[in-house]
């Protein structure tokens, strides 16, 4: 079993509607859990980072963590052409360095 | 968020040879990490680089074939030694803030090994 699983995609949704992206790990002694946006060609760049069971929201984006389920997961709401990209789910079990997810391709359809 | 610049940014290198890449931080940070990401992969975590002390190596890697520098807190050196063809990769550092325990990324290093 992976540590960090990503559905590959692509996910792929129209412009305007709700892009949902799901991640599983592994680690119950995880303690942070991050999303990264990676455009082709480019370095992943973070998009939202989660430590407590809940939500958080930033903008556009919401990041969802169940500890108990061990799951993660980022809403994109009103999705935008330019959203298209990788989505990297990314967990830190205490150590500081990152442990990554295949990652789940986006395509938003204009 | 941390600024961080990597050299160069891409290279073309002969089997055999080895590259040393550069990694900036515009400020001082605790963590620098390595990664490759492998063509239509994700990323692999290579090492911590420690500041005044051996890099931490992840399962896989070993110091002989990655050596890492990290001479100061914003300044780490990733060499990738004895190059072949499977050593091609995008390699990227990152930097953690332990106040903030997020990591941000360089602009990565392509490299192509032939």
């Amino acid at each position: 079993q992976k540590e960090v699983e990503q559905n590959s995609g692509p996910l792929s949704v129209p412009e305007g509607a709700i892009a949902s992206l799901n991640c599983t790990y592994s680690d119950r002694g995880s303690q942070s859990f991050f999303w990264y946006r990676q455009y082709s060609g480019k370095s992943p760049e973070l998009i939202m980072f989660i430590y407590s069971n809940g939500d958080k929201e930033d903008g556009r984006f919401t990041a969802q963590l169940n500890k108990a389920s061990q799951y993660v997961s980022l809403l994109i709401r009103d999705s935008q052409p330019s959203d298209s990209a990788t989505y990297l789910c990314a967990v830190d079990t205490g150590r500081r360095a990152l442990t990554f997810g295949s990652g789940t391709r986006l395509q938003v359809q204009p | 968020s941390a600024v961080i610049s990597q050299k160069p940014s891409r290279d073309i290198c002969q089997r055999g040879t080895s590259l040393t890449i550069q990694c900036q931080v515009d400020s001082q940070v605790t963590m620098m990490f390595w990664y490759r990401q492998q063509p239509g992969q994700s990323l692999t975590l290579i090492a911590t680089a420690n500041q005044g002390s051996e890099a931490t190596y992840e399962s896989g890697f070993v110091i002989d074939k990655f050596p890492i520098s990290r001479p100061n807190l914003t300044f780490s050196t990733l060499t990738v030694s004895n190059m072949s063809p499977e050593d091609s990769s995008i390699y990227l550092c990152s930097s953690g803030f332990t106040y903030q325990e997020t990591q941000y990324f360089g602009p990565g290093t392509r490299l192509l090994v032939l």
